[in-house]
């Protein structure tokens, strides 16, 4: 299947910084990319809905200020969090829809994110 | 509202099998998956029914009924690496995955 990769796997900053998140498709273009959130033991919240070339689609209640989403080329989306705080951390997970229109959506590793 | 329900938690024993059932009430339907998740890991697709009836996988299988909004997973000769997650999604008329809590499979030698 379509691999997407997800970097860094876990990282711990500190309250005030930024943290950028890589999403990458490495053996085709995804047109599309999601990026999602999950806390402990609940399923995953869609944060918004990013296309190549323009502005990402947010989901009701997500800042986009906060959670700036760049998705600059057919395969690569970042996601970074700016101004971290504690309430900040968890489990974050982008996918991505290839462009020949593939149904299924295929995950990065995920990224823990603990903010201290 | 959109709901997705599935059991929280299940138990089954080594060797046998377990259904996961999973309903949902959507805008549209273009689709049901269901995905595979280990504890802090990132979900795996495992199946994907868009017409009525059961798509057989190995020893996994899904079912979907559309008129009754259902689903199951159903998995045999359980293994102790089934221990995991499985999260039930539908694509809504918008072609966005709405996404079902999950239900916990613990598996027992």
């Amino acid at each position: 299947g379509a691999v997407v990769s997800q970097h860094p796997s876990r990282v711990i900053c500190k309250s005030g910084t930024s943290v950028k998140i890589e999403c990458r498709s490495l053996d085709f273009q995804a047109t599309t990319m999601f990026w999602y959130r999950q806390f402990p033991k609940q399923s995953l919240m869609l944060m918004a809905t990013s296309n190549e070339g323009s502005k990402a689609t947010y989901e009701q209640g997500v800042e986009k200020d906060k959670f700036l989403i760049n998705h600059a080329s057919l395969t690569l989306s970042t996601l970074t969090v700016t101004s971290a705080h504690p309430e900040d951390s968890s489990f974050y997970i982008c996918s991505a829809k290839n462009s020949k229109g593939e149904t299924e959506a295929f995950f990065g590793q995920g990224t823990r994110l603990t903010v201290v | 509202g959109q709901n997705i329900d599935q059991p929280t938690e299940m138990t089954a024993t080594e060797g046998a099998i377990v259904q996961i059932n999973c309903t949902y009430q959507t805008s549209g339907f273009n689709g049901l998956f269901w995905y595979q998740q280990h504890a802090g890991e990132a979900p795996t697709f495992l199946s994907y029914n868009v017409l009525d009836g059961l798509e057989e996988k190995g020893r996994f299988s899904s079912f979907l009924s559309r008129s009754k909004g259902y689903s199951y997973l159903l998995l045999k000769e359980l293994q102790m690496k089934d221990s995991a997650s499985y999260l039930c999604a539908v694509k809504d008329s918008n072609y966005q995955l709405i996404w079902g809590a999950g239900t916990k499979l613990i598996i027992k030698p």
